[in-house]
Parts: structure tokens; sequence; C-alpha cells
């Protein structure tokens, strides 16, 4: 069974203070996707990226950057400069690499991004 | 891309009614999920379809739940008899899936279901 572990539950920073979230997923399969998603007040979940078991490469891309240690099953995500539009729930996902590729999501983490 | 849209957005009901809602998703994504959300949860995976095939059912979609996709475009998911555990977010997603590869899933707005 795949599980993720989100354990902060909520995030309150100052505007321009750089925030990391945190991710841990259980999975027995050896490969595999994770995903991050943005779901903001109005309550649709946004696609922020996918990464494949097999590329621990780390990712930046413009305020956001991306930890993955398949040593440690974590996939961080960490804003820089962060702004009060970031203000979100954010979720960690795991899927199957193949077959049904149904999303197992964490419980999210709420940023709240104070002005 | 047009987006996935869903409706209604909103669904107030009494418990023991029925209730539909309808997915349209991205025009040529061939796949279409259902998810629920209930308050301060990540979504969970209810049912798939490639095409107009239903392909999964979780052990969460009780017999009072039933989804199609005919002809392989919008969905509809129906709620029998339904309950006050009933309430929650009811998301859908689509993605294409490919020899190539395949896209992430795209999420619809959600339709919120609240049973008196």
């Amino acid at each position: 069974a795949q599980k993720v572990t989100q354990a902060q539950t909520e995030i309150s920073v100052v505007e321009k203070e750089d925030v990391t979230l945190d991710c841990v997923y259980e999975t027995r399969d050896t490969t595999y996707y994770l995903f991050w998603y943005k779901q903001p007040p109005s309550g649709e979940l946004v696609f922020l990226i996918r990464r494949n078991s097999f590329d621990e490469q780390n990712e930046i891309s413009g305020r956001y950057s991306w930890n993955f240690q398949k040593s440690t099953s974590s996939f961080n995500f960490t804003i820089t400069a962060s702004q009060v539009v970031d203000s979100a729930v954010y979720f960690c996902a795991l899927s199957e690499a193949t077959g049904r590729r149904a999303l197992t999501f964490g419980s999210g983490t709420r940023l709240q991004v104070q002005p | 891309d047009t987006g996935v849209s869903q409706d209604p957005r909103h669904k107030i009901t009494k418990r023991g009614q029925n209730v539909t809602f309808r997915c349209d998703p991205i025009s040529e994504h061939n796949r279409l999920y259902w998810y629920r959300q209930t308050l301060g949860q990540g979504p969970e995976f209810l049912t798939y379809f490639q095409n107009e095939a239903q392909l999964e059912k979780s052990r969460l979609l009780s017999d009072r739940f039933s989804a199609e996709r005919p002809k392989g475009s919008f969905s509809t998911l129906e709620i029998q008899r339904t309950e006050q555990g009933d309430s929650a977010m009811y998301l859908c997603a689509s993605s294409l899936e490919a020899l190539a590869g395949f896209r992430e899933q795209f999420f619809g707005p959600g339709t919120r279901l609240t049973v008196l």
C-alpha cells in the first residue's frame, strides 16, 4: 500500500521568508511518480510538479524548488521569498508508474503568508 | 486546453435523496478519475475510466455510488439514498495516457455536497 505523510499541518510565515514543506512517502514499488499540487482558497487543485522515481535531480522553477531524496523517501518543496499569493493548501501525492496511476495524497499543509 | 469542468459546484440535499454530478474532462484526455475530499484531508481515489471503461472502483465506493462515462466523454457520478457521511467535495480529474507516456492529472473545481 502507498502512503504519503505531510507532518506539518499548518505553517505561517511573513512575506519574503523562505519556507519548506515536508513530504515523506511509503511505497513497495521500485518505480513511481511524485507530485505536488496547490489548492488555493478557490478550491481547485493546481498541478505544480511531477517527478519520476528514477530522477533524483533537484528542480527549480522560479521561486519554487523541489528536493527529492530516495534514500529518505522524501520529496520536499521550498518556496523562496514567499508572497501572500502563495497562501494555499499544498498536497504531496504519489502514484504508481503504470496501471491506474491513481494519486495517493497526503493530508496537506496549509501555508499562510502574512504581509 | 480548456480545463476540466464540473456541475453543479454546490449541491445541498436531504438525507435519502439521490444526487448526480457531472464532469467534463479536457477533450483529448482518455482517462477520467473521481476523488472525494473531506474537510482537512487530501483527496481520496474513488474510481477511474479509460475511455468508456470503468477499470477500478475503490473500497470507498459503496453500492450506493455509481459512475458512468458513456462514449468516453463526460462522466456522471450518482449517489443514491444519500447519507450525512457523504458530505464532501467530489473532485474529477482527467489525464492523457498514451504509449509514449502520460500527462499528469488536471482537476476540476469540484462539487461540494452537503447532506442535511
